[in-house]
């Protein structure tokens, strides 16, 4: 497996702002997501960071919502952008190791007031 | 795009009973299929996985069984303990190249002494 680690762990902020969740993997790996985990829920797919190309976004997720960078293969960012009290929920990046096998970062808890 | 659905949403056994997940997926192309285990206030942990040219997977007390025709997969807790006690997701790969993965709605399973 890997060590990933996200940064901040958890975040309470007010509506209208944005914050940039960081996460960082401690080798290179080719594929790193970004999932959102609302309270009580499932996971759900934000989008495919990719690196050196635009994100890819699932169906319900927008670039200007969720802007993604991937500027190396050990390192991205998620922002949530306008922040509503919708948007509370924990942000979840995850890495696959080989082309499946995918292990998830400790998560990133947001709260918006 | 795939679709997940699995049963039961809760379950609650007595320790050293077997626990069964069920999962049905959606769409044929999938050909990847985890297991995470989440505990409180914790990060999703892959417990085990089958891809689909293998129809039974075991590791330990845990297995996963899947029928590609049904499009159905399974898992199996034996002789079940206190810390099995968590919620549990299954998993579908989106697409062929077996990446992003769409997650069931999981169940809370409880192991009681």
């Amino acid at each position: 497996s890997a060590v990933i680690s996200q940064k901040p762990s958890r975040d309470i902020c007010q509506r209208g702002t944005s914050l940039t969740i960081q996460c960082q993997v401690d080798s290179q790996v080719t594929m790193m997501f970004w999932y959102r985990q609302q309270p009580g829920q499932s996971l759900t797919l934000i989008a495919t960071a990719n690196q050196g190309s635009e994100a890819t976004y699932e169906s319900g997720f927008v670039i200007d919502k969720f802007p993604i960078s991937r500027p190396n293969l050990t390192f991205s960012t998620l922002t949530v952008s306008n922040m509503s009290p919708e948007d509370s929920s924990i942000y979840l990046c995850s890495v696959a190791l080989n082309q499946e096998t995918q292990y998830f970062g400790p998560g990133t808890r947001l709260l918006v007031l | 795009g795939e679709n997940v659905e699995q049963h039961p949403s809760t379950l609650s056994v007595q320790e050293g009973d077997s626990a069964v997940i069920k999962c049905t997926y959606s769409d044929s192309a999938s050909n990847y299929f985890p297991w995470y285990k989440q505990e409180l206030g914790k990060r999703p942990q892959l417990i085990i996985d089958i891809r689909s040219n293998v129809g039974e997977k075991k590791d330990q007390r845990i297995a996963v069984t899947l029928n590609k025709t049904a499009k159905h997969f399974s898992l199996h807790i034996t002789e079940t303990q206190p810390e099995d006690s968590a919620v549990y997701f299954c998993a579908a790969s989106k697409d062929q190249a077996g990446t992003a993965l769409i997650f069931g709605k999981g169940t809370t399973l409880s192991v009681s002494s």
